[in-house]
């Protein structure tokens, strides 16, 4: 298995401003993902964060809005820019490692609760 | 409708009562979990299921693959077992990454 430590774990920010987010894997791990959770909604994909080349962006979420960065295969962050008050929400980061064909693990960070004031 | 459906969405319950949140889903899966959301926001992982059933102190997860279906028990419930209980099943795509898919979670009081 593998764990995730995700940073910070709570933040209070100013409307403007920008916030990264910060997730570290205790091994290499084949994919990592980012989501959001809006007040009283699932969890929704934002994006996948490829190693070495941009992260591709679910419908309804761009890069400039949430750059996200993965220079290794442990590690990844995600920055809400430009922040407002729709944007409070709970962020997690996960992993997924192949074992073999069909059979895929993931691992959950312990999520991120963002408060935009 | 959606891909993953918990029931109840809320749940209040008296210390000490034998508790069941159920999830049906409607994708084919490679595996389910069950995550424990604090009030907090905090996310921990209690099971990831593939088949069978599994157990962790007072909480037991069972799936049946046929049916679509998990259940998460939680015996001897305690006022500390009050958080959101979310389903996500991981779906395999072909020629793309898995996905995975969260339930609404289902928020359980528990009472002293």
């Amino acid at each position: 298995s593998a764990v995730i430590s995700q940073k910070p774990s709570r933040d209070i920010c100013q409307r403007g401003t920008s916030l990264t987010i910060q997730c570290q894997v205790d091994s290499q791990v084949t994919m990592m993902f980012w989501y959001r959770q809006q007040p009283g909604q699932s969890l929704t994909l934002i994006a996948t964060a490829n190693q070495g080349s941009e992260a591709t962006y679910e419908s309804g979420f761009v890069i400039d809005k949430f750059p996200i960065s993965r220079p290794n295969l442990t590690f990844s962050t995600l920055t809400v820019s430009n922040m407002s008050p729709e944007d409070s929400s709970i962020y997690l980061c996960s992993s997924m490692k192949r074992k073999g064909f069909m059979n895929t693990e993931a691992f959950f960070g312990q999520g991120t609760r963002l408060t935009v004031v | 409708k959606n891909e993953v459906e918990q029931s109840p969405q809320n749940l209040t319950a008296q210390e000490g009562e034998f508790i069941t949140i159920n999830c049906s889903y409607s994708v084919g899966i490679s595996a389910l979990h069950w995550l424990q959301q604090h009030p907090g926001g905090g996310i921990v992982s209690l099971f990831m299921l593939s088949s069978g059933k599994k157990k962790h102190g007072r909480l037991i997860a069972t799936i049946n693959i046929q049916e679509k279906h998990s259940s998460l028990h939680i015996t001897a419930s305690h006022p500390r077992d009050s958080a959101v209980y979310i389903c996500a099943v991981h779906s395999p795509r072909s020629n793309r990454d898995d996905k995975i898919i969260f339930g609404k979670g289902t928020r359980l009081h528990i009472l002293p």
